[in-house]
């Protein structure tokens, strides 16, 4: 069965700093790879996804994603934070079966 | 595309009492989700459709939930008899390929 995990329930960066929010999965096969955020009070939204090519990523608000086979992993990333990025932010595999979300991972950006 | 909708928005209701929910999916999408999403327990699935008909539906919690779909633009969630436990926010969301697209939620107290 394919799974996620998200190792940090939080993540504190100053704004204009770079980010990085941590995924790693399993999965038999090949993995099609999904980040979504959640702003309070709203559904999930989605950034971007891999299925195939380069491996890197780009997506929404200037999101972007390194899909790692080596190391199962597809870490999401940001060059310059902004405090608006402030969410909660969902990895997902999707294999034999539709997406399984990580527990989530609560990014806070401090002016 | 108005997106997913789901309704209503807000509920409460009082232990013992029935509770629908409701979902409209992205037009042309044939699969649909129901999650619900608690601090304690995040993110999880309840039941899948695909073309309406139940695919999956393990994560249902108890017999007291109930999942139908009676045609591709239309599905209910009901809880039956509802207790204080179930309070979380419901989710739906659709599918045509890869990424879901989920609705604003349902936030369910059960008092």
């Amino acid at each position: 069965a394919q799974s996620v995990a998200q190792p940090e329930d939080q993540v504190n960066v100053a704004e204009g700093n770079p980010l990085t929010v941590k995924c790693t999965y399993s999965v038999s096969g090949n993995p099609y790879l999904f980040w979504y955020v959640q702003y309070p009070n709203r559904g999930l939204q989605f950034l971007l996804k891999y299925i195939t090519g380069d491996n890197l990523v780009k997506g929404s608000y200037g999101f972007e994603a390194e899909f790692n086979k080596s190391q199962t992993s597809f870490h999401l990333k940001k060059p310059s934070a902004l405090v608006s990025d402030s969410a909660l932010y969902f990895c997902a595999v999707e294999g034999n079966t539709p997406l399984v979300f990580g527990k989530g991972t609560r990014l806070s950006v401090i002016a | 595309d108005a997106g997913v909708i789901q309704s209503p928005r807000h509920e409460v209701t009082e232990m013992g009492q029935e509770v629908t929910l409701r979902c409209k999916p992205i037009s042309g999408h044939d699969y649909l989700f129901w999650y619900r999403q608690t601090m304690m327990r995040g993110l999880e699935l309840l039941i899948y459709f695909n073309n309406n008909v139940p695919i999956d539906d393990s994560g249902m919690p108890e017999d007291r939930f109930s999942a139908k779909m009676p045609n591709a633009s239309f599905s209910t969630l009901k809880i039956q008899p509802s207790e204080p436990r179930d309070s979380a926010v419901y989710f739906c969301a659709s599918s045509g390929s890869n990424e879901q697209f989920f609705g604003p939620g349902t936030r369910l107290t059960v008092l």
